[in-house]
């Protein structure tokens, strides 16, 4: 079954430092894999996606993932956190199942920076 | 930019009344989806659509449905609403794979 797991419900950091949100997946063949972010009572925004290519990938208010196949991670990243970065943080994976695309979400991370 | 309107932010129903959750996007994407979130489980997938008149169940389809008349619209239906599908309901749309998905703000139902 393919899947998604973010292992840490919250993650707290100081303010300038660097901050990591951690995710692995289970998919079978090519996972194509997307970070969202969502403030309080609002949609999800799309951050970044790795499809094929660089395993670092750069997205959106300074954000980077790191793909690694061999420990089936997608780990955001961004060197130094600000608070307006406090936010909900999901990871998804395409899932390919009776021959439609859909995407499957992790249960998402809390992310607080302490100014 | 790409836009999908939830017609409703906020909704209090009653037990047993008829809900109907409105999602329009303006990009003519033929992909639409209905998510509910709710705390500690992350999204879970109710039903997708990928052309007009056409439905797939997600994975908690059962208490819902839905109806897509038009390519831009996309409608989730409680026949009956239950006190257990209070929770916050995204919309969302996408161009084809790998396209990334665009959330409506959410509709956040609370059902007394």
């Amino acid at each position: 079954a393919q899947s998604v797991a973010q292992p840490e419900d919250q993650v707290n950091v100081a303010e300038g430092n660097p901050l990591t949100v951690k995710c692995t997946y289970s998919v079978s063949g090519n996972p194509y894999l997307f970070w969202y972010v969502q403030y309080p009572n609002r949609g999800l925004q799309f951050l970044l996606k790795y499809i094929t290519g660089d395993n670092l990938v750069k997205g959106s208010y300074g954000f980077e993932a790191e793909f690694n196949k061999s420990q089936t991670s997608f780990h955001l990243k961004k060197p130094s956190a600000l608070v307006s970065d406090s936010a909900l943080y999901f990871c998804a994976v395409r899932s390919l199942s009776g021959g439609y695309n859909k995407l499957i979400f992790g249960a998402g991370t809390r992310l607080a920076v302490h100014p | 930019d790409v836009k999908v309107t939830q017609s409703s932010r906020y909704l209090v129903k009653r037990t047993g009344e008829k809900v109907f959750l409105e999602c329009v996007q303006d990009m003519d994407h033929e992909n639409m989806f209905w998510y509910r979130q709710d705390p500690g489980l992350g999204l879970r997938l109710i039903y997708f659509s990928y052309d007009v008149k056409m439905k797939e169940k997600g994975d908690i389809p059962e208490g819902y449905s839905v109806s897509r008349e038009k390519k831009e619209r996309f409608s989730l239906i409680l026949e009956s609403a239950s006190t257990n599908q209070t929770s916050m309901y995204l919309c969302a749309s996408n161009p084809p794979p790998p396209g990334e998905l665009f959330f409506g703000e959410g509709s956040r139902l609370t059902v007394l």
